[in-house]
């Protein structure tokens, strides 16, 4: 079983719709999440950055943490055509002296105009 | 502010050819550098880490080699290249805390 997983899609949706990108783990000692962006042949960028269950927010992006069931979700509202890419989740825990992540493999959503 | 470097941004090799690739950070210093390779359609998987000049942890045993000549300095390397290290190759910094920051990344075509 990996330790973070993370459904691969493609997800295809209208313009204006809501997006929920799921993440699951198994490592109760992750303290840190993440949610990447990696528009095609580019370096992912960091989008949401959390280490508490519960929701934080950031204009359209809602990321949420529920440590007890070991499930994070980045939620987007009205989904705009830039926003298609594929989403990376991270999670850390600390590790010797460098503090490591370990990626899902990434979910490829399509905004449709 | 701090950006980070990293070339080329393409590269065709040969099996058995050399290979370097090189990163670099600035506007900070002693940061946390990684390498991290990512395959079509799987997560990015961590090669190297470095927490400073000299000091170079490896996550996975493989063909490929790092080294940190200076504080925000990372290159990868391989003597001899093999079809499997074809990717897609990601330099990247943290001052140390959890969010990092990735250059735009280097694709490794093996032929």
């Amino acid at each position: 079983q990996k330790e973070v997983e993370q459904d691969p899609g493609p997800l295809s949706v209208p313009e204006g719709a809501i997006v929920s990108l799921n993440c699951t783990y198994s490592n109760s000692a992750f303290q840190y999440f993440m949610w990447y962006r990696q528009y095609s042949r580019k370096g992912p960028e960091l989008l949401m950055y959390t280490y508490s269950s519960g929701n934080k927010e950031d204009g359209r992006f809602t990321a949420q943490v529920d440590k007890s069931s070991k499930y994070i979700s980045l939620f987007i509202r009205d989904s705009q055509p830039s926003d298609s890419a594929t989403y990376l989740c991270a999670m850390s825990a600390f590790s010797g002296s460098a503090r490591q992540l370990t990626f899902g493999s990434g979910t490829q959503l399509t905004v449709l105009p | 502010s701090q950006t980070i470097h990293q070339w080329p941004a393409t590269l065709v090799q040969p099996v058995g050819s050399p290979l370097s690739l090189e990163c670099t950070v600035e506007g900070t210093s002693n940061p946390n550098l990684y390498w991290y390779r990512q395959a079509a359609g799987r997560g990015l998987q961590l090669l190297f880490y470095s927490v400073g000049i000299g000091q170079i942890s490896s996550e996975v045993p493989q063909n490929l080699s790092a080294s940190r000549p200076q504080d925000r300095q990372f290159i990868l390397s391989s003597k001899k290249l093999l079809l499997s290290d074809s990717g897609f190759y990601l330099c990247a910094w943290t001052p140390g805390g959890a969010g990092y920051t990735f250059g735009s990344g280097t694709r490794l075509t093996v032929v």
